[in-house]
């Protein structure tokens, strides 16, 4: 059974650091992996998408990693903003279809 | 704003109670997804629909029953719950089912079982 792991669970940076998010998963046959953004009150949105294929995926300060053979995957945030604080999920599709299987998250928290 | 709109936001209900959950999606996608989130546990998927019809049902309490009258909105019928059902509801959809869909979510129901 597919199991997602991500460490930290809990991080807090001063505004401006580049910080780094992992990801682990015990099967590595998957599919694809995203990386998606919770904020409180509100549902999730998903920041990238790396097919199985893929090494990474790139949008605007984000960059996300995937090294499929390790079971791993990192977030990467350049110069991060106190508008970057939420919880970040990773998630892996292992069955090629619709099937999710979720971390529970790292909690960012980026002061002033 | 995603698309996706879920109602109530928060709900508190007793054991015997009766209540539903709604979700509507305004983006023409043609799958929907209910996820529970419990504190300190991952988002777990609940049920699938894929046009309409039921495709994955994960394990889910008969307590829990979904409906999805057509494409665009998905219910949660909740009857005799108990205080662990207590958790964030999600909603969410695609356009497909496949596996390079990306899909959309809702705010979620924050339900309190009492």
């Amino acid at each position: 059974k597919q199991e997602v792991t991500q460490i930290p669970a809990a991080l807090s940076v001063p505004e401006g650091e580049n910080l780094v998010l992992n990801c682990s998963f015990t099967d590595s046959a998957i599919y694809n992996l995203q990386w998606f953004r919770q904020d409180p009150g509100k549902g999730l949105t998903s920041l990238l998408l790396i097919q199985s294929s893929q090494r990474e995926q790139t949008s605007g300060r984000l960059n996300a990693s995937l090294d499929k053979s390790s079971g791993r995957s990192t977030l990467y945030i350049a110069a991060s903003q106190p508008g970057d604080s939420a919880t970040y999920l990773c998630a892996v599709n292992d069955t090629g279809f619709q099937k999710l299987v979720f971390g529970t998250g790292t909690r960012l928290l980026v002061s002033p | 704003e995603t698309g996706v709109t879920q109602t109530p936001r928060h709900l508190v209900m007793g054991m015997t109670n009766k209540k539903s959950l709604k979700c509507e999606q305004h983006l023409g996608h043609n799958a929907m997804y209910w996820y529970k989130q419990s504190a300190k546990k991952p988002l777990e998927l609940m049920f699938v629909y894929n046009f309409k019809e039921q495709t994955e049902n994960n394990s889910v309490p008969s307590r829990f029953s979904p409906e999805c009258p057509n494409s665009s909105h998905l219910f949660l019928h909740l009857h005799t719950l108990q205080p662990e059902d207590s958790a964030l509801y999600l909603c969410a959809s695609s356009r497909g089912a496949g596996e390079g869909e990306t899909q959309y979510f809702g705010p979620g129901t924050r339900l309190l079982v009492l």
